[in-house]
């Protein structure tokens, strides 16, 4: 069973902070990592992707990856309350690479 | 920028009825996927399509789901006899290539009373 696990928070930061949200998974042999935040009551909206070890930056999220320690964690920069939702960590796995999704973190941004 | 559609947004069904949630795929895309999650619960996969057949399920993908793409553009999620525990949020998710990015419809919250 592939597992992937996130602390659950809730995760409170004051605006303008930086957030940090952090995954493990279990599979050694998985290659690609995706970030989704997911609104209440909402689909799963992309917000990274990274595959290859170490940064990946857009605009104010930055994808981190270590692929020997099984980690992967979102930073997000100069937080602002329309960042408040929930995120979660999603690998695929299985012949159809169907994404096995986290329990996710909830964050909420303070005005 | 393509989307993906799924209706209904909601449905409100009795024990045992039958249920078809639909889905449009991104043109262009090969891969369909279902997902559901149970509010305040993870996102779950349930059945994975390509080439017009299931490639992977999981064990809730019991006899009581069917998929199937009828006509082309359509991929529907069939539940025969629904459960009290059937509801949930299903979510259709499609993707031009295994492992690529999989993007989400806006999902259908099924309430079975």
């Amino acid at each position: 069973q592939k597992e992937v696990e996130q602390n659950s928070g809730p995760l409170s930061v004051p605006e303008g902070a930086i957030a940090s949200l952090n995954c493990t998974y279990s599979d050694r042999g998985s290659q690609s990592f995706f970030w989704y935040r997911q609104y209440s009551g909402k689909s799963p909206e992309l917000i990274m992707s990274i595959y290859s070890n170490g940064d990946k930056e857009d605009g104010r999220f930055t994808a981190q990856l270590n692929k020997a320690s099984q980690y992967v964690s979102l930073l997000i920069r100069d937080s602002q309350p329309s960042d408040s939702a929930t995120y979660l960590c999603a690998v695929p796995s299985g012949s159809a690479r169907q994404l096995t999704f986290g329990s996710g973190t909830q964050l909420t941004v303070l005005p | 920028e393509p989307e993906v559609t799924q209706t209904p947004s909601h449905q409100v069904t009795q024990m045992g009825q039958e249920v078809i949630l639909r889905c449009v795929p991104i043109s262009n895309h090969l891969y369909f996927y279902w997902y559901r999650q149970i509010l305040g619960q993870k996102v779950e996969f349930l059945v994975s399509f390509y080439n017009n057949e299931i490639s992977e399920k999981s064990e809730i993908f019991d006899d009581q789901f069917s998929v199937e793409r009828p006509d082309g553009s359509n991929f529907t999620l069939k539940i025969r006899s629904t459960k009290l525990e059937d509801s949930a949020m299903y979510f259709c998710a499609t993707t031009g290539g295994a492992g690529e990015t999989q993007y989400f419809g806006p999902g259908t919250r099924l309430l079975v009373l």
